[in-house]
């Protein structure tokens, strides 16, 4: 399974658009890679999930470039309610089981 | 409709003891997951079922067992515990059909277990 590297932390203020880098050099031709928001004391929530190029949804947006060695989750305009961690996970669906790989995420803190 | 469903919400043991969790996943959801999450590891992998048969399993020792029932319900038992058993145990299902994509795994609310 293809290892992720995040930043441990990241800080923001409400309003302003966070951008969070996970690294996968070793990522496979059949990975995905999906982002998972977890509060405390509660289960990882499902974000956003991509093979290549751009994905969007309600909430997010994640940038995949040509190699697929990275991907960018991108939060447009968060509230504290965003104070959470983030995970990036690579792996293989439906076939490859759901055997979920995480690492050990970035802790968000937005501020007033 | 209803999310993931895991009971108790919080147990407390002692060493040695056994403990069994349980999770109900979404309806029709075929696929359950279940990780270990601790301050220290992380959230960690220990095993999945599907259609009542153990799929994959993570590097946890024969003590952490499961099973999964004909209406996609699993148990997870942990027998002779140990204080660093102590964890947020979490169940997740999916909808899960072979060779397909699964486009998102959801997560019960966790049980916290502690061990004394």
């Amino acid at each position: 399974l293809a290892k992720t590297t995040q930043p441990i932390s990241m800080d923001s203020y409400e309003g302003q658009e966070v951008n969070i880098t996970c690294s996968h050099n070793n990522i496979a031709t059949n990975d995905y890679i999906t982002w998972y928001q977890q509060f405390p004391s509660q289960g990882p929530r499902f974000i956003i999930q991509g093979y290549k190029t751009k994905v969007t949804n309600e909430v997010a947006s994640l940038f995949i470039p040509a190699d697929r060695k990275s991907s960018t989750l991108s939060l447009p305009r968060v509230s504290l309610s965003d104070t959470a961690v983030y995970y990036c996970l690579v792996g293989a669906f439906g076939g490859g089981g759901n055997k979920l790989t995480f690492g050990t995420g970035t802790q968000l803190k937005v501020e007033l | 409709k209803a999310g993931v469903t895991q009971t108790p919400r919080y147990l407390i043991k002692t060493r040695g003891q056994q403990v069994t969790l349980s999770c109900s996943p979404i309806s029709g959801h075929r696929s359950v997951s279940w990780y270990q999450q601790t301050p220290g590891q992380g959230l960690q992998f220990l095993f999945e079922y599907f259609s009542e048969t153990q799929r994959n399993k993570g590097n946890f020792p024969g003590r952490f067992s499961g099973r999964q029932f004909s209406n996609s319900r699993s148990e997870m038992n942990v027998s002779t515990l140990e204080l660093g058993d102590s964890a947020l145990y979490l169940c997740a299902s999916s909808l899960r059909r072979g060779g397909d994509v699964n486009t998102e795994a959801f997560f019960g609310q966790g049980t916290r277990l502690t061990v004394v």
